[in-house]
């Protein structure tokens, strides 16, 4: 079992559509919490982070967190045709080591004009 | 300015050929990552290294080695290509090496293994 599941879609929505990209995970010691944006044929770019349950808001974009249940989610208001890439979440673990950051597999969304 | 940049773009090559892709941040970050993008999307970690440690992750081949000649800098070579390598490889850097640090990506290489 993978210690973050994203679901990979594809999804498509119609411009304007509220969207909700979800993760969760199984690893408790979790701390720090990401979401990045993915554009076809280009690296990763950083969106949203938080780090405490609850609701985080950027413009049109709401990262939510819920430590208890263990999932995150990230939350489109007024989907607009470049939000249309693919959404990772990503999570850092206690400790040290390369592998401190985890990714889940991706949503891919396209927003139709 | 770009802030992670690799060369090549696109890597074509042969099984068993050596190659090598090179990163060059200009941001001032003290760590820098190499990742493995493969065909899912599933974006996984394989080397953290900064001017004092190199991290490897235990489920790289050996035939994977980064090489920095300097803080800006990290390149990865790769020896005996397998069809298996075939992938994107980003580059990434962060100012620290902590839980916080948000890390900048390359825009990629698709390497493709024939």
């Amino acid at each position: 079992q993978k210690e973050v599941e994203q679901d990979p879609g594809p999804l498509s929505v119609p411009e304007g559509a509220i969207v909700s990209l979800n993760c969760t995970y199984s690893n408790s010691a979790f701390q720090y919490f990401m979401w990045y944006r993915q554009y076809s044929r280009k690296g990763p770019e950083l969106l949203m982070y938080t780090y405490s349950s609850g609701n985080k808001e950027d413009g049109r974009f709401t990262a939510q967190l819920n430590k208890a249940s263990q999932y995150v989610s990230l939350l489109i208001r007024d989907s607009q045709p470049s939000d249309s890439a693919t959404y990772l979440c990503a999570m850092s673990a206690l400790g040290t080591g390369a592998n401190n950051l985890f990714f889940g597999t991706g949503t891919r969304l396209t927003v139709i004009p | 300015d770009t802030a992670v940049s690799q060369t090549p773009k696109y890597l074509v090559t042969q099984m068993g050929n050596d190659k090598s892709i090179k990163c060059e941040q200009n941001l001032g970050h003290d760590t820098m990552y190499w990742y493995k993008q493969d065909s899912k999307k599933f974006l996984k970690i394989m080397f953290s290294y900064n001017n004092k440690e190199l991290i490897i992750n235990e489920t790289v081949p050996n035939r994977f080695s980064p090489k920095s000649p300097d803080k800006a800098h990290l390149n990865l070579h790769i020896n005996s290509l397998e069809l298996g390598d075939s992938a994107v490889y980003f580059c990434a850097s962060s100012q620290q090496r902590g839980l916080t640090s948000y890390k900048y990506f390359g825009p990629g290489t698709r390497l493709t293994v024939t």
